[in-house]
């Protein structure tokens, strides 16, 4: 099956500064990814997704890149914000309806 | 238009107990998926209904989980007996038929003691 791994595990970075969590997976039949916010006892959110046929995707201070050939995946989050802090979760998937396999986390502190 | 909702949100319960987790998804969604999150871990998964069918359910650990959706609408996922290693976080989710975007209820804390 699907195996997805992150890094890091934590992240800390000054106000302003980029923070940048990557992740690769195993099945090249994976296809879809997104990446997952989860703020201190609140429901994980989508924050953006990417799918196999594009290699970056931006949001506002938010981005994905994608690199199919090396199976790996990266957000990068630009002039960080106090309210960035928060464990932030990768994923991959195959086409849709199938379940999402998640990487385990990576818990991000931004500093004022 | 209401988001996924779970009931409990915290449950306590002893080991050799049986605890019934709920789960009420975007109506309309026929995808709906059951995750658990231990401790300092990823976020596994357990099984996914499509409407009321088990879809895919290799993520079980064991017979001592068992889930349904009855009707295609809500699900519950009970565990009988609970055992120590049981505790972590439940998350549902849901999506639509053919989308890929999965929407998280606020999730069940089990504590097992």
């Amino acid at each position: 099956g699907e195996n997805v791994e992150q890094h890091p595990s934590t992240l800390s970075v000054q106000e302003g500064d980029s923070a940048v969590i990557k992740c690769t997976y195993s099945d090249s039949a994976s296809n879809y990814f997104p990446w997952y916010k989860q703020e201190l006892g609140k429901r994980p959110q989508l924050i953006i997704d990417i799918r196999s046929n594009v290699g970056e995707k931006k949001d506002q201070r938010i981005a994905v890149t994608l690199n199919k050939t090396a199976k790996h995946f990266s957000l990068h989050i630009t002039e960080t914000q106090p309210e960035d802090s928060a464990v932030y979760f990768c994923a991959a998937s195959g086409d849709s309806g199938y379940a999402l396999n998640f990487g385990k986390g990576t818990s991000l502190l931004v500093t004022p | 238009e209401a988001g996924v909702t779970q009931f409990p949100s915290h449950s306590v319960i002893e080991k050799g107990q049986t605890v019934t987790l709920r789960c009420d998804p975007i109506s309309g969604h026929d995808n709906l998926y059951w995750y658990r999150r231990v401790m300092g871990k990823e976020i596994k998964f357990l099984l996914h209904f499509v409407k009321e069918s088990k879809q895919d359910e290799s993520g079980m650990p064991n017979n001592r989980f068992l889930a349904e959706r009855t009707g295609g609408t809500y699900s519950t996922l009970k565990v009988q007996p609970a055992e120590l290693e049981d505790s972590g976080v439940y998350f549902c989710a849901s999506s639509l038929r053919e989308g890929n975007e999965a929407f998280f209820g606020q999730g069940t804390r089990l504590t097992v003691v």
